[in-house]
């Protein structure tokens, strides 16, 4: 069966600190790893990781893929209080790569 | 820009009620979905819908059907709804790559309450 762990399942940092996020995942026929952020609505696309060890990267927030050990970590450096939010990785699973989900990771930024 | 509306943002619905939720999509997106999110236990996958006619169940379809009779809206059918139906629904679609690999877009969710 095809599993995506995430973890730790809530977090709570001061502003400033910098955090990493793990996911790691189970599937037939990897494709690709995709991670959104979810404040109080719909989740937003933050990256999509295809290739082991390429480092993507937007402002404070990168994150790599490592299609040995199975398993990818976003990083926000300089968290701010805006970064609060439910962050949600997902991977294309079956033949119609249907997109399953983790159970997403609650990180509260303290001021 | 993508735009994927969901009817229905606050619903409130009695036991054994049939209720309908809404979904289009203005790209042309092949594969439209339906998830549920709860607390603790994150995006679930109702059904899913690779073209116009064709869907494909998810991992939680029990007391739920869809229909997708035109490409741009996907519809999620709670035949009769129960308490623990209650949840945020969200819809998203996707356009299909080469590789299968595109991000999906999400609606901004239906909270549904079953009284």
């Amino acid at each position: 069966e095809d599993k995506v762990v995430q973890s730790p399942l809530s977090l709570v940092v001061h502003e400033g600190d910098t955090v990493t996020l793990n996911c790691s995942y189970e599937v037939t026929n990897f494709r690709s790893l995709l991670w959104y952020k979810q404040e109080k609505k719909a989740p937003t696309f933050l990256f999509m990781l295809t290739s082991s060890g390429i480092e993507k990267k937007s402002g404070r927030l990168s994150s790599i893929l490592d299609k040995k050990e199975l398993f990818s970590i976003l990083n926000i450096t300089a968290t701010q209080t805006g970064d609060s939010a439910i962050y949600l990785c997902a991977v294309p699973t079956g033949a119609n790569s249907k997109l399953t989900f983790g159970k997403g990771i609650t990180l509260s930024v303290r001021p | 820009d993508v735009k994927v509306t969901q009817s229905s943002r606050y619903l409130v619905k009695r036991t054994g009620e049939k209720v309908f939720l809404e979904c289009v999509q203005d790209m042309d997106h092949e594969n439209m979905f339906w998830y549920r999110q709860d607390p603790g236990l994150g995006l679930r996958l109702i059904y899913f819908s690779y073209d116009v006619k064709m869907k494909e169940k998810g991992d939680i379809p029990e007391g739920y059907s869809v229909s997708r009779e035109k490409k741009e809206r996907f519809s999620l059918i709670l035949e009769s709804a129960s308490t623990n139906q209650t949840s945020m629904y969200l819809c998203a679609s996707r356009l299909i790559d080469r590789a299968y690999t595109g991000e999906l877009f999400f609606g901004e969710g239906s909270r549904l309450t079953v009284l």
